[in-house]
């Protein structure tokens, strides 16, 4: 079955870490996403990638980056920089003008 | 900067009633909008999506229209089910960048 496989779904660390959140597809999508979800919120937009090796900056970007070096892989470092890094972090594919596919998502608590 | 609206922020129903969600945006430019449910703790699932030149789509129960000059959609669910009970959020794909900006969700209660 083809779909988007975000690991681990929990994952716990320590303040001033940074960790790296996994998202591969294997849709043969071309565009990726990044969203954060805090409780009783929407989805906000960290970063997202149309093509392989170039990304761009959504609406909350700043302690994250990201790399696109294949076009099945898009992970997302959660830097230390991130002042408010605990939250439910999920992953979306696209092609074209199809819609967008989640993955189950990832919940990150730092402590 | 787009924004999306979703009102009301939670709702409950009685089980075997119609019911409407609506979602505002704030700039018409836009490429299309997606419907989505999410069950708590899960990923988001989708429901259905709405081209900018087309002005509704259905799928069984559900039903979303869009007025894109006056930047509204609306969710239209027939005959609710307790098993509706989820968080609905729509989302809209920006023409200019591809970004792909969601509303705050409405949560919806079917009452059984």
């Amino acid at each position: 079955d083809g779909g988007i496989t975000q690991s681990p779904k929990y994952l716990f660390r320590k303040e001033g870490q940074n960790v790296t959140l996994s998202c591969e597809q294997n849709l043969n999508h071309d565009a990726m996403y990044w969203y954060r979800q805090d409780p009783g919120q929407g989805l906000r937009l960290i970063y997202y990638s149309q093509i392989v090796n170039d990304f761009q900056k959504g609406d909350i970007a700043e302690g994250y980056s990201v790399s696109r070096e294949k076009k099945e892989s898009f992970p997302l470092t959660v830097t230390s920089a991130q002042k408010n890094p605990t939250a439910f972090y999920l992953c979306a594919s696209k092609q074209g003008s199809s819609p967008l596919h989640f993955g189950n998502g990832t919940r990150l608590t730092v402590t | 900067k787009q924004e999306v609206t979703q009102i009301p922020a939670a709702l409950s129903v009685p089980e075997g009633e119609n019911l409407v969600l609506n979602c505002s945006f704030t700039d018409s430019a836009i490429y299309n909008l997606q419907w989505f449910r999410q069950d708590p703790g899960k990923g988001l699932t989708s429901l259905l999506l709405i081209q900018s030149s087309q002005r509704e789509q259905t799928s069984g129960r559900l039903n979303a229209s869009l007025d894109k000059s006056s930047g509204r959609s609306t969710l239209y669910i027939a005959a609710s089910q307790p098993g509706d009970s989820a968080t609905y959020l729509c989302a809209v794909r920006m023409n200019r960048d591809d970004k792909i900006i969601f509303g705050k969700g409405t949560r919806l209660h079917i009452l059984p």
